[in-house]
């Protein structure tokens, strides 16, 4: 089973306010992913993380930032949140495996910026 | 670079129909397969997987076989039941260097009683 978490699961905010979505693994993943889902069910990496101190820009340009500083936390942070952030986000993790490494995703943050 | 095709959604299908979701895939090399699915208010899940051509994925009824020729990759159930009714994605990992994952826009799932 998957152990990955996201808080909070809600979260709504006015324009302007600095957010933080969190995320942890204890499965001790090397590597992480935020995707961010839009209405219409796509998925867009935004950014992922080879490991420790790695962080990377994913497909979706994104004004959100992360860090990987603990394996097992993986946070985003928007600066000045605005309402075209309003999306779901998701956050998982997979093995380091050249392999079939299957990805684990939490439950994801739905965020609504008024 | 790679692509996931799925069939647009929503598919509604009554208690007990077979179900077909098509997939199609391009992707240079040798790609691992998977169908992943997401139910109301949660995270995705792996439905199912295979790493290499003709290799059969199965998990709670549903099935799907890796066919290099028409690169395709099918998802299928013989029965459904409404606990089915969720959001699928059909995606694939290279096997390049950094071995990215890309999906396919998803397919809704409406079971009806």
């Amino acid at each position: 089973e998957a152990d990955i978490y996201q808080t909070p699961r809600y979260l709504v905010i006015g324009t302007g306010k600095k957010i933080t979505l969190e995320c942890s693994q204890t499965m001790g993943h090397d590597k992480m992913y935020w995707y961010q889902q839009d209405p219409g069910m796509e998925l867009h990496l935004i950014h992922y993380s080879y490991g420790v101190n790695s962080t990377e820009k994913g497909d979706l340009s994104s004004e959100s930032t992360v860090s990987r500083i603990r394996t097992e936390h993986f946070p985003l942070t928007l600066e000045s949140a605005r309402p075209s952030h309003t999306s779901q986000y998701l956050c998982a993790s997979s093995a380091d495996n050249r392999g079939t490494d299957t990805q684990y995703f939490g439950p994801g943050t739905r965020l609504t910026v008024l | 670079g790679d692509s996931v095709t799925q069939m647009e959604g929503p598919v509604t299908l009554s208690e007990e129909a077979f179900l077909t979701i098509n997939c199609t895939y391009t992707a240079t090399g040798y790609p691992s397969l998977f169908w992943y699915v997401q139910y109301p208010g949660e995270g995705l899940q792996l439905l199912l997987k295979a790493t290499k051509a003709d290799d059969k994925g199965s998990n709670k009824g549903f099935e799907a076989t890796y066919r290099k020729e028409t690169t395709s990759f099918h998802l299928e159930k013989g029965s459904v039941q409404v606990s089915d009714s969720a959001v699928y994605f059909c995606a694939l990992k290279d096997s390049g260097g950094y071995q990215k994952v890309t999906f396919g826009t998803g397919t809704k799932l409406q079971v009806i009683p």
